[in-house]
This record gives structure tokens, C-alpha cells and sequence, in this order.
């Protein structure tokens, strides 16, 4: 069964950093891209980052860039997401997702989120 | 990039059918078939009901289908069922290389 697991989320303060993971299984990292979505309180869904499965590279919303930087360990097949430069506005329920294929062909597994919450 | 444009809300009677608009530009939308619709119910993790504009996923029902014309997108379910009752978002990707989101539609089966 493919599998996603995400953890790292937590309380931080503004300017601060957090590192989120997930962890997949059942299926080979490499083939796959894989995105970062997450959810504000009371707001939709909002695509933060993906990676290519093939070449690794990097895709950013504007919102983020410059301060997330995501990354995966083939070895591990875990994604992960440094934040940097954390603010208010990044508090949100984080999900990582699979693609079907490349980053545009959609998200077919999805974690179960891991909470962010940026706060004084 | 701004989010697609979805109605906030839809609504319709057990068996009857819907559809969910989305709305974007020729640098997303209608530059590509790349339209994707997820449903989420609130705390749980989204599901993937329709990819690439009008193919299914393995699994999901043939009630739900998806279509494209220029730059608004369409998810339409057939045969309302009470489990349908959701909030649906369509994605897009676009041409710089990032995927968009549209604000949501809730949809409540009466």
C-alpha cells in the first residue's frame, strides 16, 4: 500500500525554523514527483512546493520562496520541507502529496497533514 | 499567481446532478491539460477524484467526471449521494512551472 507519513510540525515563534518530513512507502521515490499543499485555518488548499521526481528540481509559490527550501533523501524516501523565516501567515496544516507522474499530471496519495503553528 | 475561480457553493437533491466550475487563465488553465479536482471533507487528507482534465483515478466513482473548455475547467457529479457532500478544489498547473489552487466550492447534497 503507498503510504505517506508526515511529521515536524509544532508551536514556533516568528522568525523561527522548522523542518517537516514525510516518509513514503510502497512506492519508488525517484519516479514520482512530490508536492507540499497546506491549509490555513479557515481557508482552501494552497500548493507551497514540489520536486521533480527525475532531475530533483525545485518549484516554489511566491509566498515561500526564498525562506522554504524542499528536498528529499532517495535513500530514506522522505520528502522535506525546511521552513525559514517563519511568520504568522505560515500557520497551517502542511500536507506532503505524490504525483501521478510529473508535477502537473495531479496528486494521487496524500499524508495526513502536520500542524504549523507560528506564534509569539 | 492568483487562485482559480471557483462558486463558493453548490448544492443538489439526492440523484440529481451538479457542476463545479473553475476558472483560470490561458497561463494556466487553458494552456494546459493539467486540471486536476481533489475532494476533501474537513480533517481528513484530500483525495484525488479527477487528473489530467477528464481521467479517473483507479477507485474513484464514474459519477464524478471532469471536462475542459478554453480557460474554465468543470467537475460534474451524476447520481448525488450523501458521502458526495464535500468541498471540492481544482488545480491547475501553470506556466511558471507551479500548481494552482482554486478557492473551493462546498458542496451540500439536500
Amino acid at each position: 500500500e503507498v503510504q505517506l507519513l508526515e511529521s515536524g510540525g509544532g508551536l514556533v515563534q516568528p522568525g523561527g525554523s522548522l523542518r517537516l518530513s514525510c516518509a513514503g512507502s510502497g512506492f519508488t521515490f525517484s519516479s514520482y514527483a512530490m508536492t507540499w499543499v497546506r491549509q490555513a485555518p479557515g481557508e482552501g488548499l494552497r500548493w507551497v512546493s514540489g520536486i521533480s521526481g527525475s532531475d530533483g528540481s525545485t518549484y516554489y509559490a511566491d509566498s515561500v520562496k526564498g525562506r522554504f527550501t524542499i528536498s528529499k533523501d532517495y535513500s530514506k524516501n522522505t520528502l522535506y520541507l525546511q521552513m525559514n523565516s517563519l511568520r504568522a501567515e505560515d500557520t497551517a496544516v502542511y500536507y506532503c502529496a505524490k504525483c501521478v507522474g510529473g508535477i502537473a499530471s495531479g496528486m494521487d496519495v496524500w499524508g495526513q497533514g502536520t500542524t504549523v503553528t507560528v506564534s509569539s | 499567481q492568483s487562485a482559480l475561480t471557483q462558486p463558493a457553493s453548490v448544492s443538489g437533491s439526492p440523484g440529481q446532478s451538479i457542476t463545479i466550475s473553475c476558472t483560470g487563465t490561458s497561463s494556466d488553465v487553458g494552456g494546459y491539460n493539467s486540471v486536476s479536482w481533489y475532494q476533501h471533507h474537513p480533517g481528513k487528507a484530500p483525495k484525488l477524484m479527477i487528473y489530467e482534465v477528464s481521467n479517473r483515478p483507479s477507485g474513484v466513482s464514474n459519477r464524478f467526471s471532469g471536462s475542459k473548455s478554453g480557460n474554465t475547467a468543470s467537475l460534474t457529479v451524476s447520481g448525488l449521494q450523501a458521502e458526495d457532500e464535500a468541498d471540492y478544489y481544482c488545480s491547475s498547473y501553470t506556466r511558471s512551472s507551479t500548481l494552482v489552487f482554486g478557492g473551493g466550492t462546498k458542496l451540500t447534497v439536500l
